[in-house]
């Protein structure tokens, strides 16, 4: 059973768009959700954070939207650039981010010059 | 900054061999996690500690042990390998309670 689900799979967009991930979550003790983005042959490379007194946080072009109550986050990816092409994960954890990350299943993102 | 350095990058080896693979953590940080992500999929939580007692654990094989040393570098050892072992494994460290995990490039391990 999947604990934090991602969609979409799969992502294109032009140079310049904005894609938007959703993750979804179920466990109401996670308190802790970061996006990591990972290139080929990398480890995952932590984007941005937020925990759930927060409504929204932005960190240059990347923004996560969370809802609470819907048990829901998003991230947002401004001005998108080719550069940018990676796969993201979403993730939640317990304990303020000390306890293990459980992933999303990933999107792959592609940015079109 | 120093990130996470996993070694070796790269491991082949045969079914039925035992493989070590080391992490050493960010600089005077002393939790450390391992993940194993298979082709197309995303991380799995394997095991982690903290100052050296283990802190949790995952869908580790019975097959696999790992540790913290001292010094807070961590090995990771597989034993009777198996061709589903065939993975990328990632170690994590952070501050407990205080700072996100940060990931090294992780091994890539190959049965044949």
């Amino acid at each position: 059973q999947q604990q934090v689900k991602q969609s979409p799979q799969s992502l294109i967009v032009q140079k310049g768009g904005i894609p938007i991930i959703n993750c979804a979550y179920e466990n109401t003790a996670f308190d802790y959700f970061p996006w990591y983005q990972q290139f080929p042959g990398k480890g995952p490379a932590l984007l941005i954070a937020i925990r759930p007194d927060v409504s929204e946080k932005k960190e240059g072009r990347f923004t996560i939207s969370f809802n609470k109550s819907a048990k829901q986050f998003s991230l947002h990816i401004m001005d998108s650039q080719p550069g940018d092409s990676a796969t993201y994960f979403c993730a939640a954890s317990k304990g303020s981010g000390s306890e293990k990350l459980v992933f999303g299943k990933g999107t792959k993102l592609t940015v079109n010059p | 900054a120093a990130g996470v350095i996993q070694s070796p990058r790269h491991l082949i080896k045969e079914k039925r061999e035992t493989a070590t693979l080391k992490c050493y953590p960010i600089p005077r940080h002393d939790t450390v996690y391992w993940y194993q992500q298979g082709p197309g999929q995303d991380p799995q939580f394997l095991i982690s500690f903290y100052e050296k007692m283990q802190s949790d654990k995952g869908s580790i094989p019975d097959r696999f042990s790992a540790q913290q040393f001292s010094d807070y570098h961590s090995e990771l050892n597989m034993s009777s390998l198996e061709l589903g072992d065939s993975a990328l494994y990632f170690c994590a460290s952070s501050l407990q309670a205080v700072q996100p995990q940060h990931f090294g490039d992780g091994t890539r391990l190959s049965i044949l």
